[in-house]
């Protein structure tokens, strides 16, 4: 059973870093048949995917256009775990953070099948 | 935000039949991009309801169906039961924004 515990701080200070972790227990950060996500949900914005980390030979990352340029998400085999740093955050990056994994079937298909328990990350001073 | 639209709300009564849509554009659902639907009850994460447009991962009542035609995707509960009240986001790819998006979310309530 695949299991995703997220922690970091609920509390971050405008133009701060906001940095959340996602320990994976029941599948590897390494696996060649999975990508791990980011995505926050809030009331002004809704359901929003960040980014995503995978590995293929090689690691590689893609971001969504709407954080591009102040995301990173890094996996750290050591720990099979992967993190999410957003720079110069504002009050509109308040919302509770998931982390998931994709699978994928078949030759195009995939499902978002596991999610971490969720983060609010309220930004404020 | 969102780029899928969906009703905001639904109701029906217990043992009933509701359906709830989703529109996206040629760039996500019409472009060929299959649909997921998401179940989230209050204060947890979403839950994979139907991946793939139609399929049902192990564990899912065969109550819940989905269906897709053009851009626009379905999702319906038939047998309507009090513990479907809950939040429900259909999810897809889109080509013009290089990334996965979701839908506005539709409640359901259960009269």
């Amino acid at each position: 059973q695949v299991q995703l515990q997220q922690s970091g701080p609920g509390l971050v200070k405008p133009s701060q870093t906001l940095l959340l972790t996602c320990a994976i227990s029941g599948d590897s950060v390494s696996s060649n048949n999975a990508t791990w996500i980011w995505i926050r949900q809030s009331p002004s914005r809704g359901l929003e995917w960040l980014g995503r980390t995978y590995y293929r030979s090689e690691w590689y990352n893609d971001y969504a256009v709407s954080v591009k340029g102040r995301i990173t998400i890094n996996p750290d085999t050591s720990k099979n775990q992967f993190s999410l740093q957003l720079n110069s955050v504002t009050p509109e990056d308040t919302a509770v953070y998931y982390c998931a994994r994709v699978t994928y079937y078949d030759s195009s298909g995939y499902r978002f099948d596991y999610w971490g328990q969720g983060t609010l990350v309220t930004v404020s001073s | 935000q969102s780029v899928l639209t969906q009703p905001p709300s639904v109701s029906g009564a217990p043992g009933q039949r509701v359906t709830m849509s989703c529109t996206g554009s040629s760039s996500n659902i019409g472009a060929g991009f299959d649909v997921h639907w998401f179940q989230q009850l209050p204060g947890t994460a979403p839950k994979l309801l139907i991946y793939g447009n139609s399929n049902r991962p192990s564990g899912v009542p065969d109550r819940f169906s989905g269906s897709k035609s053009g851009t626009s995707a379905s999702l319906a509960i038939t047998g309507l039961q009090a513990e479907d009240e809950a939040d429900y986001y259909c999810q897809s790819f889109d080509i013009s924004l290089s990334g996965y998006v979701f839908g506005t979310g539709t409640q359901v309530t259960v009269l």
